[in-house]
């Protein structure tokens, strides 16, 4: 069964540092990947996605994403965090052709101003 | 925009109720889901309907069911609730079709307490 593997349950970092979250995925065929964002009371909104070209995307907010295919892994990263970035953040998978969405685990980023 | 709207933020109910969550969306999507939230647990898929009328089940439907009369709107029944099923309960959309690659669109949620 396909599945949605995210590295860290809870990351702490103080602002201006560097984030890395990681994802990897268990799918041979071709996937379309996204990373969505829960803010605090908030509903998760897609932050940003990759289908296919460039294996680097960018999102909202300064985030982006790249894409690895050797590696299954679809990694999101923003250079320097801001304390509204404080958030839970979902990856996910949607093999292609399939109308359903495998999600992680989540992360929860807690961003110390 | 797209605006998928749940009933009711909060909802508290007893142990062997009859517990109805209601979802409308406004843009016409093909497809509707019923997720459960926990944390640690990330999100899981309850029921899935790709047409009026039409469902599948997810990944714990069990203690669950669904119902979809009209295009926009989509229900998820607890036909007795039970406190393992506590949770925030999303609601999604999305088109049907590879050209509009899967995005889902997501409601606010509905915190359910059963006691």
């Amino acid at each position: 069964a396909q599945s949605v593997s995210q590295h860290n349950h809870h990351v702490i970092l103080s602002e201006a540092a560097s984030l890395e979250l990681g994802c990897n995925y268990s799918y041979g065929g071709t996937v379309n990947l996204f990373w969505y964002v829960q803010y605090p009371g908030q509903h998760l909104q897609l932050l940003l996605k990759y289908f296919s070209g460039d294996p680097l995307v960018k999102g909202i907010k300064g985030f982006e994403a790249e894409f690895i295919k050797s590696k299954f892994s679809f990694n999101l990263r923003k250079p320097s965090v801001q304390w509204s970035d404080t958030a839970e953040y979902f990856c996910a998978v949607s093999p292609y052709r399939d109308d359903k969405i495998i999600f992680g685990k989540g992360t929860r980023l807690h961003i110390l101003p | 925009d797209v605006k998928v709207t749940q009933s009711s933020r909060y909802l508290v109910k007893r142990t062997g109720e009859k517990v109805f969550l209601e979802c409308v969306q406004d843009m016409d999507h093909e497809n509707m889901f019923w997720y459960r939230q926990d944390p640690g647990l990330g999100l899981r898929l309850i029921y899935f309907s790709y047409d009026v009328k039409m469902k599948e089940k997810g990944d714990i439907p069990e203690g669950y069911s669904v119902s979809r009369e009209k295009k926009e709107r989509f229900s998820l029944i607890l036909e007795s609730a039970s406190t393992n099923q506590t949770s925030m309960y999303l609601c999604a959309s999305s088109l049907q079709g590879t050209l509009a690659k899967n995005i889902q669109y997501f409601g606010a949620g509905t915190r359910l307490s059963v006691l």
